[in-house]
């Protein structure tokens, strides 16, 4: 039932390690996107799909990859995960109504990275 | 480009006072607006959004913003605050033909009894 869904919740690991982050939406939406959220709460865009299409890759470490395998998926692999890695990163979905901009984002309840 | 400024990390306000988040806005398109509430350890929902109908704009728990274009402003406010509005409070901006939403630095809310 729930809309988006990301899985897991929490995620500890050491330096150096590879990790994925998995995120499904059920609202049959066409836009998915990955937000990083650091400690002091702030929320920075990372990636964006539309229909499985990237069509936002912002200033993100080439470590950091995103694939969509349909649009109701939107997956995150990070490679050799470093201490500044650490933080909540959610995925969200909108529907572009009235125009591409209008639509309201659906978030996740966020993926907790804690590197040690 | 889009930017937003959220004035005050931190707010504090008592319960049945009136609530006022601050945002100032830029954008190089005619701007869509959110504010979203973020309780702790849970996702960002949608209180409400302007995309250029009324100015005035309802949203869910009592809360209301009004788009003024003259002051790029779109503040957040609520008549009486309850103790369970205390919350991290996010204003966002997205432009018309972009799919990008960019977020404030966010406003603490605490409700004193």
């Amino acid at each position: 039932d729930t809309a988006v869904s990301q899985t897991p919740k929490y995620l500890v690991t050491q330096m150096g390690n590879d990790k994925s982050i998995k995120c499904e939406q059920n609202l049959g939406h066409d836009t998915m996107y990955w937000y990083k959220q650091d400690s002091k709460k702030f929320l920075k865009i990372m990636f964006s799909y539309n229909n499985k299409e990237l069509i936002i890759n912002e200033t993100v470490p080439n470590r950091f990859s995103p694939k969509s395998p349909d649009k109701a998926h939107l997956n995150l692999h990070i490679n050799s995960l470093e201490l500044g890695d650490s933080a909540v990163y959610f995925c969200a979905s909108s529907r572009q109504t009235g125009g591409v901009g209008g639509g309201e984002l659906f978030f996740g309840e966020g993926s907790r990275l804690t590197v040690l | 480009a889009q930017s937003v400024t959220q004035l005050g990390s931190h707010v504090s306000v008592s319960e049945g006072a009136l609530v006022l988040l601050r945002c100032n806005y830029s954008s190089s398109v005619p701007p869509y607006l959110f504010w979203y509430v973020q309780y702790p350890n849970q996702g960002l929902q949608l209180l409400l959004k302007y995309t250029s109908a009324a100015t005035l704009v309802k949203g869910i728990n009592g809360f209301e913003a009004e788009f003024k274009k003259s002051e790029t402003s779109f503040h957040l406010t609520k008549p009486s605050a309850h103790m369970s509005d205390a919350a991290e409070y996010f204003c966002a901006v997205s432009g018309s033909g972009t799919y990008k939403y960019i977020f404030g630095t966010g406003t603490r809310l605490k409700v004193l009894a």
